[in-house]
């Protein structure tokens, strides 16, 4: 199994340009969500969806888009990119939110400049 | 508001000395207790579930506990392996829909 598969790992962009974070699960996974791991700040919730068609905010949602067509995948979109959005990105999903066993992608590191 | 607050920050040990971590959380309502661990580079990778005080968890030198307001992560004799970012996260019981809060983690080392 592949698990939890983010792209791409490293990406640069400039101020104002948008781009989408791809995350792919091959798990059957029902509950999915977006982190950013900050320096100091830990893990921070940014959009999560509990099924096909069913997403909703997290922590820090502002600046970012989510949809999920498929159970399989669920893209972050950056609107306009800000250097505050320099960050880790991680994906995890679960097949169950009680028992809190995410499995975590590897990681999409974004810097904005 | 909800929170977890976890210590020391960093914590270095010898191989073969044992310690503790610790998670203290204010919630309204625990429905879960987790802890990850998290290897440079990489995302977290779970390790444990607690979901009620007196719970307690093991896997090979970790032991996880629980009681009303904090959890430990126990590490016995530990080796230079067990280096790492250990996060504890929980899950509020009026959250119905899977939002978990991290901690910042507690960075160890463990030198030869």
């Amino acid at each position: 199994n592949a698990g939890v598969t983010q792209t791409p790992k490293f990406q640069v962009l400039k101020t104002g340009q948008s781009m989408t974070l791809q995350c792919a699960q091959d798990m059957n996974h029902e509950y999915m969500s977006w982190y950013r791991q900050d320096p100091g700040m830990g893990l921070r919730l940014i959009h999560y969806s509990v099924g096909a068609g069913i997403t909703d905010q997290g922590e820090v949602p502002n600046g970012y888009n989510v949809s999920r067509s498929t159970t399989e995948d669920f893209p972050l979109r950056l609107l306009s990119a800000a250097p505050s959005q320099t960050s880790v990105y991680f994906c995890a999903s679960s097949y169950s939110f009680i028992a809190g066993n995410y499995t975590f992608g590897s990681g999409t590191r974004l810097t904005v400049v | 508001e909800d929170q977890v607050t976890q210590s020391p920050e960093a914590l270095r040990l010898q191989e073969g000395e044992s310690s503790s971590l610790n998670c203290s959380y204010t919630v309204s309502g625990l429905r879960g207790l987790f802890w990850y661990r998290q290897d440079p580079g990489k995302g977290p990778e779970f390790l444990f579930t607690l979901y009620s005080a007196g719970e307690e968890k093991e896997k090979e030198r970790l032991k996880a506990t629980l009681t009303k307001k904090e959890s430990f992560l126990h590490i016995t004799a530990p080796k230079p392996e067990d280096s790492a970012t250990y996060l504890c996260a929980f899950l509020d019981r009026g959250s119905t829909l899977g939002r978990l809060y991290f901690g910042r983690g507690t960075q160890l080392t463990v030198w030869p």
